[in-house]
């Protein structure tokens, strides 16, 4: 049973516009949740997280909102650009273990 | 930088075979992971390890074993591959104790004939 699921497998966006990839997590004890972006033949980078304690966490282009009483979380690029076209994953951590369960993968493709 | 080499990008193994991959990183880290990764099921965790000579069953660790001789190598063993083994797998170190940040190698792409 995923604890941590990203629905939407692949999404696609015009240049300049917006992405939102969303993920849900079952587990409330995760207290801690990551985003990774991974290119073909690469291994996944850590990108951006946020705490449970807090709602929303910024740097540059990337926001990360969550939404602790859905168990919900998204990340917003914006403006997207075709270098942002990666697979992105969620993950989420748990303190009692000290582990990251990952979600299945949103492949974000930015159209020139 | 934390750097996190994998021996081998890709492997090509028969079936019955042993298959050895190995993990070496140079930041100290004493946490290390073993995942693989397959199209819609995300990372899923083989096996890690918190310190040398110890190591923990994640969530698939059947078909699999692991050795962690010294701080900086983990190894992942096949002891003898499958088919269903055919998979991207992906070293990772780190593992803060607050927010759980990995450091990933470029991995290593194995199929079994």
């Amino acid at each position: 049973d995923q604890q941590v699921k990203q629905n939407s497998p692949s999404l696609s966006v015009q240049e300049g516009r917006i992405s939102i990839l969303n993920c849900d997590y079952t587990n409330s004890m995760f207290d801690y949740f990551l985003w990774y972006k991974k290119y073909p033949a690469e291994g996944p980078t850590f990108l951006i997280s946020i705490s449970s304690i807090k709602d929303k966490n910024e740097d540059g282009r990337f926001t990360v909102f969550l939404n602790k009483s859905a168990k919900h979380l998204s990340l917003h690029i914006v403006p997207s650009q075709p270098g942002d076209s990666a697979v992105y994953f969620c993950a989420a951590h748990n303190n009692a273990g000290n582990m990251l369960t990952f979600g299945g993968g949103t492949r974000l493709m930015v159209k020139p | 930088d934390v750097k996190v080499t994998q021996s081998s990008r890709y492997l090509v193994k028969r079936t019955g075979e042993k298959v050895f991959l190995e993990c070496v990183q140079d930041m100290d880290h004493e946490n290390m992971f073993w995942y693989r990764q397959d199209p819609g099921l995300g990372l899923r965790l083989i096996y890690f390890s918190y310190d040398v000579k110890m190591k923990e069953k994640g969530d698939i660790p059947e078909g699999y074993s692991v050795s962690r001789e010294k701080k900086e190598r983990f190894s992942l063993i096949l002891e003898s591959a499958s088919t269903n083994q055919t998979s991207m797998y992906l070293c990772a170190c780190g593992g803060s104790l607050n927010t759980g940040e990995l450091f990933f190698g470029e991995g290593s792409r194995l199929t079994v004939l």
